[in-house]
């Protein structure tokens, strides 16, 4: 089955630097990768996702890229504010058939911004 | 903005208790999943449900899990028998209809603790 690894396990940046976030999956098969944001005490919330049919994607100050070949991809953070401090988890999802959102997430990324 | 709600936010049961932990997914959705996030470890998936069937379930979920849409707003994850190791935050998530697959949103989780 698909396993996500995900580095680092903490990140620790000034505030304004650029943050990377880095996983790799296993499943080729794979075609659907979401990143999670999660606060202490809440659910994980989705910041930005990319298909596998894209190279990257960008909102904002939050970019994702995805090189299918090498299976990773990597979550950018530019400008980071101290409210960007949180967990932040990389997905996976295999395209099998029937397969609808069994999403195999990385073990997440402590992420602090200090002012 | 829609959200995926969940109750209890927090329970404490004793060891060998049944337990029911509720969802009430965003309206127009049709896909409804039930995740689990162990203290300090990685998100985990446990089941997906749709048009009234599971159609995917991991490991994880054995004959000690079972969910239920008991009416057209709630969704429920019934837990046999709880163990210790069952203490965990468990999270419930749903998605539309969409191609090729659209954003799951999760809920703010339901933490569980076995004693």
């Amino acid at each position: 089955g698909e396993n996500v690894e995900q580095h680092p396990s903490t990140l620790s940046v000034q505030e304004g630097d650029s943050a990377v976030i880095k996983c790799t999956y296993s499943d080729s098969a794979s075609n659907y990768f979401p990143w999670y944001k999660q606060e202490l005490g809440k659910g994980p919330q989705l910041i930005i996702d990319i298909r596998s049919n894209v190279g990257e994607k960008k909102d904002q100050r939050i970019a994702v890229t995805l090189n299918k070949t090498a299976k990773h991809f990597s979550l950018h953070i530019t400008e980071t504010q101290p409210e960007d401090s949180a967990v932040y988890f990389c997905a996976a999802s295999p395209n099998y058939g029937g397969s609808q959102g069994n999403l195999i997430f990385g073990k997440g990324t402590k992420l602090s911004v200090k002012p | 903005e829609p959200e995926v709600t969940q109750t209890p936010s927090h329970q404490v049961t004793q060891m060998g208790q049944e337990v029911i932990l509720r969802c009430v997914p965003i309206s127009n959705h049709l896909y409804f999943y039930w995740y689990r996030q162990i203290l300090g470890q990685k998100v985990e998936f446990l089941v997906s449900f749709y048009n009234n069937e599971i159609s995917e379930k991991s490991e994880i979920f054995d004959d000690q899990f079972s969910v239920e849409r008991p009416d057209g707003s709630n969704f429920t994850l019934k837990i046999r028998s709880t163990k210790l190791e069952d203490s965990a935050m468990y999270f419930c998530a749903s998605s539309g209809e969409g191609a090729p697959r659209s954003t799951i949103y999760f809920g703010e989780g339901s933490w569980l603790t076995v004693v």
